[in-house]
């Protein structure tokens, strides 16, 4: 069965833009949850959707938004960009509400310039 | 809050046994996973476990530790393969995830 898809795979912003991600979840699957992740560090956890309903959210600015369609797919914005925002965003999918096996996309490149 | 702590780099050479330590601080426990991610790539599920002891899987096994508030990840038989960067998350009851900064794994000939 087909993967985590993210779109795009690289995007390139300026600074005050704003800019909005995909993830399509494995089929099946109903939670999705997104990461940052920058040079030498870990995965900075955004937020977790489960069935439409954002269920936790990590420790961002309220620039970060997102939310989960009825199948499942789900999108992350982020606006008023910073440079510091230039990261890759990881998204993951599970099966259900609880994390014992995640499925990570490859991710999309986000420079802000 | 919740905090993760694992070594930041490991090396050893090729066919020899590799553990990486992860230790945690976090209300609601409730599963320790471990992750691979190659240069570029994205993370890919290794392990997990919610109880105590060693689940092992292949070459690479994983413990847990709930009295100590520790895991590790055992890699035998490293291949060149196996570099890469390891990291260690916490799941809570409340349906959070916590990554740690992630271990790079050097694997020398």
């Amino acid at each position: 069965k087909a993967g985590v898809t993210q779109t795009p795979r690289y995007l390139i912003k300026t600074r005050g833009q704003q800019v909005t991600l995909s993830c399509s979840p494995i089929s099946g699957h109903r939670s999705v949850s997104w990461y940052q992740q920058t040079p030498g560090q870990g995965l900075q956890f955004l937020f977790e959707y489960f069935s439409e309903t954002q269920r936790n959210k990590g420790n961002f600015p309220g620039r970060f938004s997102g939310r989960q369609f009825s199948n499942s797919r789900s999108e992350m914005n982020v606006s008023t960009l910073e440079l510091g925002d230039s990261a890759l965003y990881l998204c993951a999918s599970s099966r259900g509400q609880g994390f014992t096996e995640a499925f990570f996309g490859q991710g999309t490149r986000l420079t802000v310039v | 809050g919740q905090s993760l702590e694992q070594p930041s780099e490991v090396t050893a050479v090729e066919g020899a046994i590799v553990q990486i330590n992860c230790t945690y601080q976090t209300s609601g426990f409730y599963g320790l996973s471990w992750y691979q991610q190659h240069d570029g790539g994205a993370p890919t599920f290794l392990s997990y476990n919610a109880l105590d002891g060693l689940e092992e899987t292949g070459r690479f096994s994983s413990f847990l530790s709930r009295s100590d508030s520790y895991g590790y990840l055992l890699l035998q038989e490293l291949q060149m393969k196996d570099s890469a960067s390891y990291f260690c998350a916490v799941y809570t009851n409340a349906g959070k995830s916590t990554f740690g900064d992630g271990t790079t794994l050097t694997v020398k000939p």
